[in-house]
C-alpha cells in the first residue's frame, strides 16, 4: 500500500499571498496524483489530477506540480473562499486508493 | 448531470450491520467504463477508501475492511449498496458514494452521517 504524507498539517496565509502545500508518496506514483478541496459540511471537490491538470471549472490560481514521490499544490493568490482542507490522493497502484491526511488552510 | 445520493439509517447499534444505498441519476451504473465506490470520513479526520466496483468486472475492497464489507448492485434501480458488518464506534462518520473517472474520484454524493451507538 502506498502511504501519502501531507505537510504542513495546518497552513495560515493572508489573503492575496501564495500558499504552498506538499504531498509525499512512500514510493513513486508517477503523475497519478490528484488533489481535492473540502469545505466544512461539504463533500470533497476534485481540483487537480494527473499531478498538474486542473479539473473543469477550477480557477487558474490553483496549480499542481511534481512527479514520482514529491508533489505540490500552489494557490497563487489566496482568497477567503479557499479556506478548506486539501487532500492528495494517489491512483498509481490500486487497490487500495490512498489519501494523505490533509492540510487545513486557514486565512489570516 | 450526474448525481449521487446516499441513504441510510443514521444510527446503527454496535455489532450490527450497517446498510447504505447510493442512488445514481444522470448515468448508468451498468456502463462498463464506470467505476463506482464508497469512501468514508470519521468526524474531524481524513478520507478512507472503502471499496469500488465496476459492473461488468471486479469488486475491490480496502484490505483493512475487506472481511466486513460487501458492495452489491441493483441495476434495475440504478443503485448500489454497501453493507458493513460488526460495526463499532470506530465506524462512525460520513459515508460518501463516488464515481471514478480514470481512477480519480471525480463525482461525490453529499454524504450521509452514520453514528454507531447503543
Amino acid at each position: 500500500e502506498i502511504v501519502m504524507t501531507q505537510s504542513p498539517a495546518t497552513l495560515s496565509v493572508s489573503p492575496g499571498e501564495r500558499a504552498t502545500l506538499s504531498c509525499r508518496a512512500s514510493q513513486s506514483v508517477s503523475s497519478n496524483l490528484a488533489w481535492y478541496q473540502q469545505k466544512p459540511g461539504q463533500a470533497p471537490r476534485l481540483l487537480v489530477y494527473g499531478a498538474s491538470t486542473r479539473a473543469t471549472g477550477i480557477p487558474a490560481r490553483f496549480s499542481g506540480s511534481g512527479s514520482g514521490t514529491e508533489f505540490t499544490l500552489t494557490i497563487s493568490s489566496l482568497q477567503s473562499e479557499d479556506s478548506a482542507v486539501y487532500y492528495c490522493q494517489q491512483y498509481h497502484n490500486w487497490p487500495p486508493w490512498t489519501f494523505g491526511q490533509g492540510t487545513k488552510m486557514e486565512i489570516k | 448531470q450526474l448525481q449521487l445520493q446516499e441513504s441510510g439509517p443514521g444510527l446503527v447499534k454496535p455489532s450490527e450491520t450497517l446498510s447504505l444505498t447510493c442512488t445514481v441519476s444522470g448515468d448508468s451504473i451498468t456502463s462498463s467504463s464506470n467505476f463506482w465506490g464508497w469512501i468514508r470520513q470519521p468526524p474531524g479526520k481524513g478520507l478512507e477508501w472503502i471499496g469500488t466496483f465496476y459492473y461488468s468486472g471486479s469488486t475491490y475492497y480496502s484490505p483493512s475492511l475487506k472481511s466486513r464489507v460487501t458492495i452489491s448492485v441493483d441495476a434495475s434501480k440504478n443503485q448500489f449498496s454497501l453493507k458493513m458488518s460488526s460495526v463499532t464506534a470506530a465506524d462512525t462518520g460520513v459515508y460518501y458514494c463516488v464515481r471514478h473517472l480514470s481512477s480519480i474520484f471525480a463525482y461525490w454524493g453529499q454524504g450521509t452521517l452514520i453514528t454507531v451507538s447503543s
